[in-house]
């Protein structure tokens, strides 16, 4: 099984910071690598898709970019909105999937 | 546009079936390409994914789980359903349906089901 790692596993920022994620896979997936928000009581959010392409509707504040087995998702400007948990998602095989443990977003 | 939404009991016995439901509007649950998933969520943990079935019956685990799950399509009913057998308080959570879609040369879970919470206990 491939395993995904976050770091961090939480971050204190304030409203305008830029924000980076990384996330590592055990072995290399390409660019099979999503990123989705999770923010309490609502459903997650897909992001970024492909290591790269942004989810139709998502700001372009957010960024992914990866390949292989290392990967980030980037927030250019932190908005009120995205105080949240993000997870990274291999889907480097649609039949074995496996997310990583989760990075918190919280206010400084 | 496609919605989910997750259906069944909220409390469940210990060692007794957790059984969910997840009714697709708004587009058919036949299609050649993408998978129905279900991801489940325990509090203060993170994302787990629990299995994917397609339309055609063919299914797929988590292998920590899959002695345990049974995943099923209703192609009459526009529904996927699970079932957790032998259940015990680690299986409380917030159990999540969703579409593992293709599109671009990428799998990705879009859309999402609200979610329900379902609690192990006596």
């Amino acid at each position: 099984d491939i395993q995904m790692t976050q770091s961090p596993s939480s971050l204190s920022a304030s409203v305008g910071d830029r924000v980076t994620i990384t996330c590592r896979a055990s072995q290399s997936i390409n660019i099979y690598l999503n990123w989705y928000q999770v923010t309490p009581g609502k459903a997650p959010k897909l992001l970024i898709y492909g290591a790269t392409s942004l989810q139709s509707g998502v700001p372009s504040r957010f960024s992914g970019s990866g390949t292989g087995t290392h990967f980030t998702l980037t927030i250019s400007s932190l908005q009120p909105e995205d105080f949240a948990t993000y997870y990274c998602q291999n889907s480097h095989s649609p039949l074995a999937l496996s997310f990583g443990g989760g990075t918190k977003v919280e206010i400084k | 546009q496609v919605q989910l939404q997750e259906s069944g009991p909220r409390l469940v016995k210990p060692s007794e079936t957790l059984s969910l439901t997840c009714t697709v509007s708004g587009g058919s649950i036949i299609n050649n390409i993408d998978y129905w998933g279900w991801v489940r969520q325990p509090p203060g943990k993170g994302l787990e994914w629990i299995g994917s079935v397609h339309h055609t019956g063919g299914t797929y685990f988590a292998p920590s789980l899959r002695s345990r799950v049974t995943l099923s399509v209703d192609t009459s009913k526009n529904h996927f359903s699970l079932k957790l057998t032998s259940v015990t308080a680690a299986d409380t959570a917030d159990y999540y349906c969703a579409c593992y879609h293709y599109s671009s040369g990428s799998y990705y879970f879009d859309p999402w089901g609200q979610g329900t919470r379902v609690t192990v206990s006596s």
